[in-house]
This record gives structure tokens, C-alpha cells and sequence, in this order.
């Protein structure tokens, strides 16, 4: 089946530098993305989504980047901090044709850990 | 404006035994989906109600069901317990398709 992946499990940054975390996805079909952070013992948080009618989006602190040609998205979290250490996974979906949600596809999570 | 209220938030069965979890979507909300997580096959999709109507079905057996009322809250059965379904239970609620705001999910576990 079409799945949405990350490239790394882990990524390690020094707090206050930026953090960029990659995701790539198969389904051409999907027209919706979501980057997630979930904390342990919680459930996901939505941090920032994008469509794909869009090449960015920025919010606070963090920007979501989407290129279609190469089916590649990435979350960007600026002057990281130690509240951002979680779990991030991007999530896609698409419209079926009723107009309903398909459900979101997840990739399996970068664990971003903030050095002192 | 309240949240996704996943109820209850722990669980401990036996195997051969059902659970039912519930779900509370946001006000306003129509459209619930629910997905399993474990650390094994990460967060997996369950299925997708609309308008009390199952759009969706993710790749589970059929020992894994649900429906949604007419006030949009959303439960989900699972029959003949295995120990492969402990699990922490995740249900979303979104905007037709758009803003999934999830719950803290119910923790199963199968002894």
C-alpha cells in the first residue's frame, strides 16, 4: 500500500539552533498534510498543516515546506527549544469523491531530542 | 471550545473478552476516524465516520468495528481481544477532512 515515511527516527539538534525534519510520500493522490508532535503519553498535536495547492506556510516559529515534483515534505522548527523534544510524524490525506475524509496516513516519527 | 474526550483513558482486558471506546468529537465536528498506535506498526488507520456513515476502513479484521451517532460521538468494539491489540486507541474528529484535532487516546491492554 501507499504509505507517508520519514527519513530519520532520530535527530539530535543544540538548543536554539533550527531544526528541519523530512518526510517523503507516495500517494500523488493526496491533497492534505499534517505535521504532528505528540509527547509521551499524549495524544498527536497539531502543529501546522499545508494543501497542496500550496508551496509553504508558516506559523509560529515553525514553517512547512512542500514540494510535489519530488513528493517531499518538511517541517522546520526555528531556535529550537526543550519543550520541542517529542515525536513529530507528518500525516497526508485526500478528499475521496463523497466528499469525505480518507483518514490520514502517518508516517512513523522522527524523535527529536534538544541538547543543552 | 472543549476538545476530543477519548473515554476511558486506560483499560486492561482479558483475552477472548470485547471493549467498547468512546469518543467525543469537537463541537461541530461531523467526521471522526480513529487509528491504532503501537510501537511496532506506528499509527495505523481504523476507520472514518461521516454523517453516522462508515466512509472509510483501514486494512483490520473484522473483529474491529464502530459506528457514530447522531450527535457525531463515536464508539469503537473490538470483539474476541487478542494480545495483539494492546495498543494505545487514538480518535480524531476533523472538519469535513480538514484540522484532525486528536484525543489522548485509550490505552489497551490485553492480558
Amino acid at each position: 500500500g501507499e504509505s507517508v515515511g520519514l527519513h530519520l527516527p532520530t535527530l539530535s539538534v543544540q538548543e536554539g539552533d533550527n531544526s528541519i525534519i523530512n518526510c517523503a510520500y507516495s500517494n500523488s493522490a493526496s491533497d492534505y498534510f499534517i505535521w504532528y508532535k505528540q509527547e509521551s503519553g499524549k495524544g498527536p498535536q497539531f502543529i501546522i498543516d499545508i494543501r497542496s495547492n500550496m508551496d509553504k506556510r508558516q506559523g509560529q516559529r515553525v514553517t512547512v515546506l512542500l514540494n510535489k515534483t519530488v513528493k517531499h515534505l518538511s517541517l522546520q522548527i526555528a531556535a529550537t527549544q526543550p519543550g520541542d523534544s517529542a515525536v513529530y510524524f507528518c500525516a497526508e490525506t485526500g478528499e475521496d469523491s463523497g466528499g469525505g475524509a480518507d483518514g490520514l496516513t502517518f508516517g512513523k516519527g522522527t524523535h527529536l531530542i534538544i541538547q543543552p | 471550545k472543549a476538545g476530543v474526550t477519548q473515554t476511558p483513558r486506560y483499560l486492561i482486558k482479558t483475552r477472548g473478552q470485547q471493549v467498547t471506546l468512546s469518543c467525543s468529537p469537537i463541537s461541530g465536528h461531523r467526521s471522526v476516524s480513529w487509528y491504532q498506535q503501537t510501537p511496532g506498526q506506528g499509527l495505523q488507520f481504523l476507520f472514518e465516520y461521516f454523517s453516522e456513515t462508515q466512509r472509510n476502513k483501514g486494512n483490520f479484521p473484522g473483529r474491529f468495528s464502530g459506528r457514530q451517532f447522531s450527535n457525531s460521538r463515536s464508539e469503537m468494539n473490538v470483539s474476541t481481544l487478542e494480545l495483539g491489540d494492546s495498543a494505545l486507541y487514538l480518535c480524531a474528529s476533523s472538519f469535513v477532512g480538514y484540522g484532525y484535532t486528536f484525543g489522548s487516546g485509550t490505552r489497551l491492554t490485553v492480558v
